[in-house]
């Protein structure tokens, strides 16, 4: 069965520095790997996917996701935090369900982003 | 990205009273919907899948005959609550997949409070 984990709950960042939100999968097969953002009361807003080819994946807001297959990890990276960035952060992995028959979003517990001003 | 919009972002109900959320695609052909459930500081709970004129996969523990969904077209979804309780109340959230999409989208979410 398909795992994801987010080993820290929380993430404090000083506005300026880079950041880094962790996520290591657990997949059988190549793994689909997302990063989504959730602010306050609101959905899921998708910030960027790896589906194959170059390791490093470029998304929105400036954000950018590393895949290293060897330490089955999906690290969230950022070269300079802004305090807007502060949110929920949950990665996933995609996975097929023979049960329902379609793929299904298996997501980490989330990590909190505190970007201190 | 496509767009997929949840209605209403809130509400509350009575103790015993039904209560349906929609969730629509908007610019695309949505094959598979999912609903999930999210409690205060944790992640997504996948309550269901429902592909598009089937009849929905609910996942294990969650009473299909209380959560009524229903994916009647390519681009609405709709899950009922039905005789809420307080206990139902909770943050729902749709997304919507298409055919030719590898992500999925989601949508604003609807925050339920049953009194």
């Amino acid at each position: 069965a398909q795992s994801v984990a987010q080993p820290e709950d929380q993430v404090n960042v000083a506005e300026g520095n880079p950041l880094t939100v962790k996520c290591t999968y657990s997949v059988s097969g190549n793994p689909y790997l997302f990063w989504y953002v959730q602010y306050p009361n609101r959905g899921l807003q998708f910030l960027l996917k790896y589906i194959t080819g170059d390791n490093l994946v470029k998304g929105s807001y400036g954000f950018e996701a590393e895949f290293n297959k060897s330490q089955t990890s999906f690290h969230l990276k950022k070269p300079s935090a802004l305090v807007s960035d502060s949110a929920l952060y949950f990665c996933a992995v995609r996975a097929f369900f023979s049960g329902a028959g379609s793929y299904q979003l298996t997501f980490g517990k989330g990590t909190k982003l505190s970007v201190i001003p | 990205g496509a767009v997929v919009s949840q209605h209403p972002s809130w509400v509350i109900c009575k103790s015993g009273t039904s209560v349906k959320i929609e969730c629509r695609s908007l610019d695309f052909q949505a094959t598979t919907m999912f609903w999930y459930r999210q409690f205060p500081k944790q992640s997504l709970m996948l309550m269901a899948t429902s592909n598009e004129g089937s009849k929905a996969t609910y996942e294990q523990g969650v009473e299909k005959d209380k959560f009524l969904i229903n994916h009647a077209s390519l681009t609405l979804s709709t899950l009922t609550v039905t005789s809420a309780h307080p206990e139902d109340s909770s943050f729902y959230i749709c997304s919507a997949q298409g055919a030719s999409n590898t992500e999925a989208f989601f949508g604003q979410g609807t925050r339920l409070t049953v009194v």
